[in-house]
């Protein structure tokens, strides 16, 4: 079935080193993943995207690696800040005819950065 | 530019009640979906609507239902109220019509709790 999981439910590191958090997914016609960030008392904020016709894309400190033969997604955080402690959803989105407000998420991860 | 609102925050209601919340989105947005999110099932898909028309709904009860107005404001209703359906409800908003990617932009959510 569709489902979008995460490998790890906790993750802790220390401040200034870099973060990977890992996300499987089962839906090979999912064509657009997207990794959130939501803080304690927050909704979710929108990290970064990308589609599956990339395998890399990189932001402000942030990567995102897709493995389609494998179906894996993952997200990197360079040189990690107290600032990015949080719980990290991946999402895929399956929407069709045009639907875009249909992500299915993964359960979470949770980042605690240690000082 | 401010971001997405719901009202209200926080609430508490008794088995047996309906309730209603309410989603403001982005300005400009177009697009209003609703999610809920409980530590068990993680944030969950309930419905998506663009130009008044729900586009596209996710694996919930009938009790669970929704509109959108022709400002984009949105409502979600909850009906014959059950313990399992203690959540906090996300309204998310995007830019974007049918097709592009799929950024969304959650406001902070309503907590539900019913005793």
């Amino acid at each position: 079935g569709e489902s979008v999981g995460l490998h790890l439910p906790t993750l802790s590191v220390q401040e200034g080193d870099n973060s990977i958090i890992n996300c499987a997914y089962s839906n090979s016609a999912s064509d657009y993943f997207i990794w959130y960030k939501q803080e304690s008392g927050k909704g979710p904020q929108f990290i970064i995207d990308i589609r599956s016709n990339m395998d890399k894309r990189q932001g402000q400190r942030v990567t995102v690696l897709l493995n389609k033969t494998v179906k894996h997604l993952s997200l990197q955080i360079a040189a990690t800040q107290p600032g990015d402690s949080a719980v990290y959803f991946c999402a895929e989105n399956i929407g069709y005819g045009g639907s875009q407000g249909n992500l299915i998420f993964g359960k979470g991860t949770k980042l605690s950065v240690k000082p | 530019k401010a971001g997405v609102t719901q009202t209200p925050r926080y609430l508490i209601k008794t088995r047996g009640q309906q309730v209603t919340l309410s989603c403001s989105p982005i300005s400009g947005h177009r697009s209003v979906s609703w999610y809920q999110q409980t530590p068990g099932q993680g944030l969950q898909f309930l419905f998506e609507y663009f130009s008044e028309t729900q586009r596209n709904k996710g694996n919930f009860p009938g009790r669970f239902s929704g509109r959108q107005f022709s400002n984009s404001r949105s409502e979600m209703n909850v009906s014959t109220l059950e313990l399992g359906d203690s959540a906090l409800y996300l309204c998310a908003s995007s830019p974007r019509g049918a097709g592009g990617s799929g950024e969304l932009f959650f406001g902070e959510g309503s907590r539900l709790t019913v005793l």
